[in-house]
């Protein structure tokens, strides 16, 4: 079945610093990714998204390419910032389901 | 314009009561998914209700049930409380026949504890 896998947090930075976070998945054809910020007490809400191979998607600063040959969708960021602090979700969908399957998510923390 | 609304924010359950969760959507949406989020881990997909009817359902024992009323609010009632039932439950919102990525919008969400 479809699974998510991303790196293990927390994942602790200055503020400026740069952000790599790993996400790769096993999915049937060509799923559309996703990736989601949940801030302390807050849902889900939606950082960015990409629907097929090669597309990059970006979102205040946030950027993640879609690698097929890599199965990955790694989130980066050139320079956090301490509002970025917050529990990033990489998530798939499958063509023509509705059922989405999460990652496990991973914390951020940025120092000022 | 409000976005989701779920009530209440906070809980607390003896194992083996039942309790309801409620969910109000966005406006102009007409399609409510719940999800059951466990302390570490990333949303687990249980139902979602598009025209009062559940058209999609997770991997779930039925002591999770939903309802979706006229005007679209939802209830997620979960029978039998385990202790592994803690978590937190998400409601999200979305416009018509639409998937994860066309308007999802989720709630803050209501904190179960089973005690």
């Amino acid at each position: 079945g479809d699974s998510v896998t991303q790196m293990e947090g927390p994942v602790t930075l200055s503020e400026e610093a740069c952000l790599t976070i790993n996400c790769t998945y096993t999915a049937t054809g060509y799923p559309s990714l996703f990736w989601y910020v949940q801030y302390p007490g807050e849902g889900l809400q939606l950082l960015l998204k990409a629907t097929k191979a090669d597309d990059k998607g970006s979102n205040k600063g946030f950027e993640a390419t879609y690698r097929k040959e890599t199965t990955s969708f790694h989130l980066e960021k050139g320079s956090v910032q301490v509002s970025d602090s917050a529990v990033y979700f990489c998530a798939l969908l499958s063509g023509g389901s509705y059922i989405p399957t999460f990652g496990r998510g991973t914390s951020l923390i940025v120092h000022p | 314009d409000a976005g989701v609304t779920q009530s209440p924010t906070h809980l607390i359950k003896t194992r083996g009561q039942q309790v309801t969760l409620r969910c109000s959507p966005k406006s102009g949406h007409d399609t409510v998914s719940w999800y059951q989020q466990a302390l570490g881990q990333g949303p687990q997909f249980i139902f979602q209700y598009y025209e009062e009817e559940e058209r999609q359902r997770g991997n779930f024992p039925d002591r999770f049930s939903g309802h979706q009323f006229p005007n679209y609010s939802s209830e997620l009632n979960v029978n039998a409380l385990l202790l592994g039932d803690s978590a937190l439950y998400l409601c999200a919102s979305s416009p018509g026949d639409s998937r994860l990525d066309y308007g999802y919008t989720f709630g803050s969400g209501t904190r179960l504890t089973v005690v």
